[in-house]
């Protein structure tokens, strides 16, 4: 079955620092992979998504993802983080290109930002 | 633009009562969903519909139930509430069910269960 990690519940940065979200996934073919982002009050969003070709995915905001085969894993990065940053991220996997009740979520990355 | 849109944003409930989650969009989007998020748990869907008059279950669909008489709207019924229904509810809608559509999300329902 497919199953979605994200090992850290909270994370801190200074405004300015890099960041890095992990996010490991179980499953046997090539998934498609998202991340989303939710602020204070709101819905999610949708930042960048991995469907094939390159494996280094420019999103939103200023955010990459990288997707490693051998790791199962898809990094959320950013180099400098705002203050506008602070969200919750969540890491998502899909089986199947056409049905998006395939679609599980991982259960989120709070991210705090210091001034 | 409107995008999608919930009402309300807050609820509380007394065990037993039921209840009408409202969704709504206003970008012709065939495909609707409802999640529920919990914490720790990510969002885990409930209910979806690919189309007006059609609709099937998600993940947790037990004690919920939906409808599609329009593509605009897509209600959410608590038949009778639980404790073990309180949650934040989010509706999303997108323009197909292929992967390479963007799901497009409501700011949510938070509900309270007593």
């Amino acid at each position: 079955a497919q199953s979605v990690t994200q090992p850290d519940i909270h994370i801190t940065v200074s405004e300015g620092a890099s960041l890095e979200l992990r996010c490991n996934y179980s499953y046997g073919a090539t998934p498609y992979l998202f991340w989303y982002v939710q602020s204070p009050g709101q819905g999610l969003q949708l930042l960048l998504k991995y469907f094939s070709g390159d494996t280094l995915v420019q999103g939103i905001k200023g955010f990459e993802a990288e997707f490693k085969r051998s790791q199962s894993s898809f990094n959320l990065r950013k180099p400098s983080v705002h203050w506008s940053d602070a969200a919750e991220y969540f890491c998502a996997v899909a089986s199947s290109a056409f049905s998006y009740d395939k679609v599980i979520f991982g259960p989120g990355t709070s991210l705090s930002v210091i001034p | 633009n409107a995008g999608v849109t919930q009402t309300p944003k807050f609820q509380v409930l007394k065990t037993g009562q039921s209840m009408t989650l409202q969704c709504a969009q206003d970008m012709n989007h065939e495909y609707m969903s409802w999640y529920r998020q919990d914490p720790g748990m990510g969002l885990r869907l409930i209910h979806y519909s690919v189309g007006a008059g059609i609709t099937d279950q998600g993940e947790v669909p037990n004690g919920y139930n939906v409808s599609r008489s329009t593509t605009e709207d897509f209600p959410l019924r608590l038949l009778s509430a639980a404790p073990s229904q309180t949650s934040v509810y989010f509706c999303a809608s997108n323009s197909g069910t292929g992967m390479n559509t963007e799901a497009f999300f409501g700011q949510g329902t938070r509900l309270t269960v007593v």
